[in-house]
């Protein structure tokens, strides 16, 4: 079955501070993609950064980036220098080869002032 | 920015009875998607279409839910009879193409089934 596993329930970080959130996933296929979404509370979800996997590169969007392991299958997000606005949820999750996005059950980041 | 719309955001319903939710998406976004999110959860597709055509709804429970795109642009999901069991938030993504385009979300339906 494909699943993707966020460990993480809960996750807190002190303002300005940098935070690692994890993600694992299990899929048979060769070529898909890998999003973070970001859901902030009572608000719509929004993509915070993708990864191809064929791209060994790792993606990096302004104070996000992730690290990218495809043969262990991981692909965790970092976010440096956090700020208030980045409490939500947030999502990890691939699309198969019929495009649909399959997402992991979330971890909430809290961001201590 | 365009974005996806959504409406109503909030509803309440009580079992046995029918609703419907409404989804705009981005104009000229080909495909569309429903999802179900239920507390907690991450969301899970429903329905996809791309324009008019479904794509995928092999996860849509088809004794109770419908859904259509009759002209290839907005949707409605419709639930009927509504269960205990239904009470979640609907999601509504749309994307440029059918492929690996990024998909944008709309803001929601949270429905409350009494």
């Amino acid at each position: 079955a494909q699943t993707v596993t966020q460990s993480q329930p809960e996750m807190s970080v002190q303002e300005a501070e940098t935070v690692t959130l994890s993600c694992t996933y299990d899929t048979s296929e060769s070529d898909y993609y890998l999003f973070w979404y970001k859901q902030p509370p009572s608000r719509q979800m929004i993509l915070v950064i993708r990864q191809e996997a064929y791209k060994q590169q790792n993606a990096t969007e302004n104070r996000f980036s992730v690290n990218f392991q495809k043969a262990a299958k991981s692909f965790s997000l970092k976010i440096s220098d956090s700020q208030l606005g980045d409490a939500a949820m947030y999502f990890c999750a691939y699309t198969d080869s019929s495009y649909k996005l399959i997402f992991g059950s979330g971890t909430r980041l809290l961001v201590r002032p | 920015e365009a974005e996806v719309a959504q409406s109503p955001r909030y509803k309440i319903t009580e079992k046995s009875q029918a609703v419907a939710f409404w989804c705009d998406p981005i104009s000229g976004h080909a495909t569309l998607y429903w999802y179900r999110q239920i507390l907690g959860q991450g969301p899970e597709l429903l329905v996809q279409f791309q324009d008019e055509s479904v794509v995928d709804d092999s996860q849509l429970p088809k004794d109770r839910f419908s859904a259509e795109r009759l002209k290839g642009v907005d949707s409605t999901l419709k639930i009927q009879p509504a269960e205990l069991g239904d009470s979640a938030m609907y999601l509504c993504a749309s994307s440029r193409t059918y492929g690996q385009d990024t998909q944008y979300f709309g803001p929601g339906t949270r429905l409350t089934v009494l």
